[in-house]
């Protein structure tokens, strides 16, 4: 069965120091990948997703850059934290059916994240 | 452009009443439609979904969802609450190609 492992589950940074969050999928092959985040309170954002090795899309501008090094591992990174990166991060994955619609997506635990 | 909307912030029912989540979306085509429950601290798990065929859908832990298409509603239903459904509720809809697009979410408070 598929899986997916995301760490860290806590993360407490000091503003300006650099990030790197992991994601790895089990049990399939060729997932879409996606990195979330959610504010308190709120919905979720898409921040990146990737369809392949080395292919990045970026939704919205901001301090987060995003890797895929690997078919089934994802990586959020950042070279200098600020205040308002601290939220809820998640990795998710899903498939494309032949329809050319997405499956559902399969999330992982999450990471809390505080820039302090 | 697509987009979800779950009218009800927030939610307050007492234990063993019946529920109902509001789900509203705009999209130009048949979608996919999906809702998530998240616990807190936690991701998000797939309570059910609808890509074709009977439009009353059931998913896990006893809740159902309808598709109207005419109301371009996708609605959650269960019959009988219990304290541990106390979470946030998203609706989602199956964006044509890799995206899918979430609403705001709803959480649910369960009273005794």
């Amino acid at each position: 069965s598929q899986t997916i492992h995301q760490w860290p589950a806590t993360l407490v940074q000091p503003v300006g120091s650099p990030l790197s969050l992991e994601c790895t999928v089990e049990g399939t092959s060729n997932p879409n990948l996606y990195w979330y985040r959610q504010a308190a309170g709120r919905g979720l954002q898409l921040l990146f997703y990737s369809v392949g090795i080395g292919q990045i899309s970026s939704e919205v501008p901001q301090n987060l850059s995003a890797s895929r090094p690997q078919d089934r591992q994802f990586i959020l990174s950042s070279k200098k934290l600020l205040l308002s990166d601290s939220g809820f991060y998640l990795c998710a994955w899903s498939v494309l059916f032949r329809t050319g619609m997405n499956t559902e997506a399969f999330f992982g635990q999450g990471t809390r994240l505080t820039v302090v | 452009a697509q987009s979800v909307t779950q009218p009800d912030i927030h939610i307050t029912v007492s234990e063993g009443a019946s529920l109902e989540l509001r789900c509203n979306y705009s999209y130009g085509a048949t979608p996919y439609l999906f809702w998530y429950v998240q616990s807190p601290g936690q991701g998000l798990q797939l309570l059910l979904k609808y890509f074709s065929g009977d439009t009353l859908v059931q998913g896990i832990k006893g809740f159902e969802a309808e598709f109207k298409r005419s109301q371009s509603s996708f609605n959650l239903r269960k019959p009988s609450v219990h304290w541990s459904d106390a979470a946030e509720y998203f609706c989602a809809v199956g964006h044509g190609g890799f995206k899918t697009i979430f609403g705001a979410g709803t959480r649910l408070f369960v009273k005794a």
